[in-house]
């Protein structure tokens, strides 16, 4: 079936270091991709997606490329706050949108 | 309402209890979602309505699980004879349509059974 791999956390940065987050996939057809994040105590907010190949999702200063040649969809971010200190999912669903499969999500940790 | 929202926030259940877990959607979201999320795990997938009709619960972990949407609106998400490993964060999510990706996630309710 479906599914999505991410990095393991937790990733711990200073303020304004660059990050990257790792997402894999493995879907039968042409899945649509998310970003999901979870701020402490806060439920889940899409932070952004991106439905077709090569598409970019873009939102708060985070970015991310599906590429369907690499079956991949990393988040990334020039410089991170301590604001942005959160666990992210990277997700995908089917055509048909019917439900989401989520990755076990990765932690952000931002120092100043 | 401006989002989804769920009751009770934290459900302690002795178990064998049967609890209820309540949903209120985003007001004219079609699609209607319920997650498990188990403790550092990302969420799975319970069951999903289009309106009043369940059309996929085959993520049910067994039969005590039980879902409805009577109207087409609120959802009731049912445990019965809660065990130990029922333990979790029960996620509903809504959405406008199937043919609109974006999801919009309650902030859960964190069942506990002791």
């Amino acid at each position: 079936g479906d599914s999505v791999t991410q990095m393991e956390g937790p990733v711990t940065l200073s303020e304004e270091a660059f990050l990257t987050i790792n997402c894999t996939y493995t879907a039968t057809g042409y899945p649509s991709l998310f970003w999901y994040v979870q701020y402490p105590g806060e439920g889940l907010q899409l932070l952004l997606k991106a439905t077709k190949a090569d598409d970019k999702g873009s939102n708060k200063g985070f970015e991310a490329t599906y590429r369907k040649e690499t079956t991949s969809f990393h988040l990334e971010k020039g410089s991170v706050q301590v604001s942005d200190s959160a666990v992210y999912f990277c997700a995908l669903s089917d055509q048909g949108f019917q439900k989401l499969v989520f990755g076990t999500g990765t932690r952000l940790l931002v120092s100043p | 309402g401006a989002g989804v929202s769920q009751s009770p926030r934290y459900k302690v259940a002795k178990r064998g209890q049967d609890v209820a877990l309540r949903c209120d959607p985003i007001s004219g979201h079609v699609s209607l979602f319920w997650y498990q999320q188990a403790l550092g795990q990302g969420p799975e997938f319970l069951t999903y309505f289009q309106n009043e009709a369940q059309l996929d619960k085959s993520g049910l972990p067994s039969d005590r699980f039980f879902a409805e949407r009577p109207e087409g609106s609120v959802s009731t998400l049912k445990i019965q004879r809660t065990q130990q490993e029922d333990s979790a964060v029960y996620l509903c999510a809504s959405s406008f349509s199937t043919g609109r990706p974006e999801a919009f996630f309650g902030q859960g309710t964190r069942l506990t059974v002791v």
